[in-house]
């Protein structure tokens, strides 16, 4: 089963703008991840965030994390177009990730 | 040293045969796991090994699959008398320890296509 939930499926932006996407999700967590995914390179780690904390930042990217609401938010700044992807949260339990069914991120030229 | 590796990246078969799916992690992880993914879904947990053991097979949709990871290095995953709703991506991951806090490192998945 499936624990998080992205909104929206599918979001489609000029570069320069800013994405968001937001992960909701259903029981507590020990920490919340983002993920990347195009065909070309397969699933990769954007960043983590752990349930103590509110707010994190990497390069273009910013995580907020709500733990009493149950939900995330991922902030891309300035997109470009290598930036189009489908973005997925996962929360752990214990070892296992539990995904959502990603965002549809797509950057026009 | 080099990303997790899978192989084959593609596989078409036939219902009812049996398919192995390869998974070579990053060197010196004691962490596999992996995960299936259809059309439009974010990854499904299917099995996790903590060396040469399976911590934890909970994901494993039936009998049909399996999964042996003897030298805790490679992993192969097995799926006997295939269906065509087996047909998907299927993903393996490792990591480092296997902690909750750890970041699981994917291969480029494997393309499984069941006529």
């Amino acid at each position: 089963s499936q624990q998080g939930e992205e909104d929206p499926q599918a979001l489609s932006i000029q570069e320069g703008e800013n994405a968001t996407m937001n992960c909701s999700y259903k029981t507590s967590i020990n920490n919340l991840q983002w993920y990347r995914q195009n065909s070309g390179r397969g699933l990769v780690h954007l960043i983590l965030i752990r349930s103590n904390e509110r707010e994190k930042h990497s390069g273009r990217l910013r995580v907020t994390l709500d733990t009493s609401k149950k939900s995330s938010s991922l902030l891309i700044t300035a997109s470009r177009a290598a930036d189009t992807a489908s973005y997925f949260c996962a929360t752990d339990l214990n070892y296992q990730l539990i995904w959502g069914a990603g965002t549809k991120l797509i950057i026009k030229p | 040293g080099a990303g997790v590796s899978q192989t084959p990246s593609n596989k078409v078969t036939e219902k009812g045969k049996y398919v192995e799916l390869r998974c070579d992690p990053i060197s010196g992880h004691t962490a596999l796991y992996w995960y299936r993914q259809s059309l439009g879904q974010g990854p499904e947990f299917l099995i996790y090994f903590q060396g040469t053991g399976a911590a934890d097979d909970s994901g494993l949709p039936n009998d049909r699959f399996f999964a042996v990871r003897p030298e805790g290095s490679v992993s192969t995953l097995k799926i006997q008398r295939t269906e065509r709703g087996d047909s998907a991506v299927y993903l393996c991951a490792s990591s480092l320890m296997g902690g909750a806090t750890e970041t699981q490192y994917f291969g480029p998945g494997t393309r499984l296509l069941v006529l």
